[in-house]
């Protein structure tokens, strides 16, 4: 079983619907999760950091944490062709060895104007 | 400059020959990665510096060997790789290499191998 399982997509849009991209992971240790977007030829980018349960809120963008499912979403609201890209979620836990991160394998997606 | 840097951003290079791939992060961490990004995969952790010292060797091939001079600078040397190893190579820095704060990664090295 995979540490972080990620629907790959992709995931086809019209401008201004609400996205949810999401998540599964299998280790309850996991406290520290972010979002990345990464734009073809380009690197990733954080997009949203976040600590334990909860949602926190940037813009357009809400990252939920639902712990007891081991579950995590990111929204987008009024989403724009430029939010077209690849989605990467990853993780960590509290004093594991040399920060490491698990990634998910990132899910496309495409806003058509 | 600003981030993470890496150079070149396109290598294309025989089975034979040796190259090195650099990056340098003006972010003042203290820690710096090395990933691996196939299609369709998660990144793959390759090496981990802390503070310019080795943490972690994800069981990466010999093939492949990293240098930190400083907290700012990670190398790549790359020497008889294998046609399995074209992929886009990151390069990532962190405050540290312990408190969970986020990885920020630079644009990559597109890498092919003939």
């Amino acid at each position: 079983q995979k540490e972080v399982e990620q629907d790959p997509g992709p995931l086809s849009v019209p401008e201004g619907a609400i996205v949810s991209l999401n998540c599964t992971y299998s280790n309850s240790a996991f406290q520290y999760f972010m979002w990345y977007r990464q734009y073809s030829r380009k690197g990733p980018e954080l997009l949203m950091y976040t600590y334990s349960s909860g949602n926190k809120e940037d813009g357009r963008f809400t990252a939920q944490v639902d712990k007891s499912s081991k579950y995590i979403s990111l929204f987008i609201r009024d989403s724009q062709p430029s939010d077209s890209a690849t989605y990467l979620c990853a993780m960590s836990a509290p004093y594991d060895n040399f920060n490491k991160f698990y990634f998910g394998s990132g899910t496309k997606l495409n806003v058509k104007p | 400059e600003t981030g993470v840097t890496q150079t070149p951003r396109h290598l294309v290079m025989g089975m034979t020959n040796k190259k090195s791939l650099k990056c340098e992060q003006h972010l003042g961490h203290n820690a710096m990665y090395w990933y691996k990004q196939s299609a369709k995969k998660p990144l793959e952790l390759m090496f981990v510096y802390n503070f310019k010292e080795q943490t972690e060797n994800n069981s990466v091939p010999s093939r492949f060997s990293p240098e930190c001079p400083n907290s700012s600078h990670l190398f790549l040397h790359l020497h008889t790789l294998q046609p399995e190893d074209s992929a886009l190579y990151l390069c990532a820095s962190s405050q540290d290499g312990v408190s969970n704060q986020p990885q920020h990664f630079g644009d990559g090295t597109r890498l092919s191998i003939l």
